[in-house]
């Protein structure tokens, strides 16, 4: 069965306080795991896909890496408009238990920055 | 703009009824989707749908029901059924169900029980 761990659950930091979230995953084959960022009240809006190990993508202070076992978000200087909750989520490459190329989430991690 | 619109934004249910959640898409998207999530859980899938007329049940399907008369729309129906349809409830699409590319969501849809 597929699994996403996110870590931690929630992360507080001060405007300018560089950190990174995790994502690990254990999956039977990876065919793409993808970063949401979800504020309270609405629904997740796309940030990044990663397909392969060694992977990176960058938006503004954002940016998305990418192992084997592990995806990291790092936030470099982050702004108190970063803080929402973010997600991570896989799809699998082999179609198991009926449902096609279906995505797993995590449970996320909740970013707060203060001012 | 292109986009996923629910409706409506909040919803009550009252013992015994069956509520219908609207999701329109003008993406051109074949995909769409059900998830629900819930406080500390990670998103999970209720129904999914490559074509019109077609869906498929997803790791929690009990108690929920939809249709797909034509690909911009895909509404579900939370029955009397589900016992426990306090949630909030997104709808997404994505090109194919077999593509890997991302899906988009919604703005969602909070059910609370009365």
């Amino acid at each position: 069965e597929d699994q996403v761990t996110q870590s931690p659950e929630a992360l507080r930091l001060q405007e300018g306080e560089s950190s990174s979230l995790n994502c690990s995953y254990t999956v039977s084959g990876l065919r793409g795991l993808f970063w949401y960022r979800q504020d309270p009240g609405k629904g997740p809006e796309f940030l990044f896909t990663l397909y392969s190990a060694g992977e990176e993508k960058e938006k503004e202070r954002l940016k998305a890496t990418l192992t084997k076992k592990e995806s990291f978000l790092h936030i470099t200087a982050p702004k108190p408009e970063d803080s929402a909750t973010y997600l991570c989520a896989v799809q699998a490459r082999e179609n198991s238990g009926g449902s096609n190329y279906k995505l797993t989430f995590g449970k996320g991690t909740l970013l707060t920055v203060n001012p | 703009d292109g986009g996923i619109t629910q409706s409506p934004k909040y919803l009550f249910r009252k013992e015994g009824q069956n509520v219908t959640l609207s999701c329109e898409q003008n993406l051109n998207h074949d995909a769409m989707y059900w998830y629900r999530q819930d406080p500390g859980q990670g998103l999970r899938l209720i129904y999914y749908s490559q074509i019109v007329n077609d869906f498929q049940k997803g790791d929690i399907a009990e108690g929920y029901s939809v249709s797909r008369e034509k690909k911009e729309s895909f509404p579900l129906t939370v029955t009397s059924a589900q016992k426990n349809p306090t949630a909030f409830y997104l709808c997404a699409s994505t090109w194919s169900i077999y593509s890997n590319q991302p899906q988009h969501f919604g703005d969602g849809t909070r059910l609370s029980i009365l």
